[in-house]
């Protein structure tokens, strides 16, 4: 089973603090997506990548960086935490040339 | 603009009822289409996906719709049991674009 994890399920930061959410996959994906998830808005995409060293701009970069440096890491940057990255934020990742995504469980980031 | 802290539509239906789950999506040149199911504290789940060049696939009590013409996505749901309680999302692509994924329905089954 493909399996996606995230370094943490809760988190609680202060603002302005740098914040990094670490996702890991163990099947070997190239494709890796990072989302946050706010109720009745869905999941919108901040950042994706294709390949290591690899990023690109989803729908709603502002506020987040990332880094790709191995093929089964990607990492999302909070680079000064405001109270309205409040939310919870899911990596995915798939093959390449596949277009279904597999998810990871979430981690819901407080900004006090 | 979007709105903050909107409600999400919800379908109830009593336990072993079938479940329709709709979905309108935006982009008429996309080829592939997804429903995911999210429970409670988890990751969004795959169920089943579907390519614009069919207009129905089953699979285990869940069966996708797609009407092209009108560009809409249906999820039934054979027999609803309690464990089908989530929140449904569609989602929609073409070629290696990222997936646009729509707001979801909050699924409720009545014992």
């Amino acid at each position: 089973d493909v399996k996606v994890t995230q370094s943490s399920r809760y988190l609680v930061k202060r603002t302005g603090e740098k914040v990094f959410l670490e996702c890991v996959q163990d099947m070997d994906h190239e494709n890796m997506f990072w989302y946050r998830q706010d109720p009745g808005l869905g999941l919108r995409l901040i950042y994706f990548s294709y390949d290591v060293k690899m990023k690109e701009k989803g729908d709603i970069p502002e506020g987040y960086s990332v880094s790709r440096e191995k093929k089964e890491r990607f990492s999302l940057i909070l680079e000064s935490a405001s109270t309205n990255q409040t939310s919870m934020y899911l990596c995915a990742s798939s093959p390449l040339g596949t277009r279904g995504q597999f998810f990871g469980p979430g981690t819901r980031l407080t900004v006090l | 603009g979007e709105s903050v802290g909107l409600h999400l539509p919800t379908l109830s239906v009593q336990e072993g009822d079938n479940s329709i789950i709709n979905c309108a999506y935006s982009n008429s040149a996309s080829d592939y289409f997804i429903w995911y199911k999210q429970e409670s504290g988890k990751g969004p789940q795959f169920i089943i996906d579907i390519r614009s060049n069919m207009d129905k696939r089953q699979g285990q009590r869940v069966t996708v719709l797609l009407n092209k013409t009108v560009k809409h996505l249906s999820l039934q749901i054979a027999a609803t049991q309690p464990g089908d309680s989530a929140v449904y999302f569609c989602a929609e692509n073409k070629g290696n674009t990222p997936l646009v994924f729509g707001k979801g329905t909050r699924l409720s089954v009545i014992a």
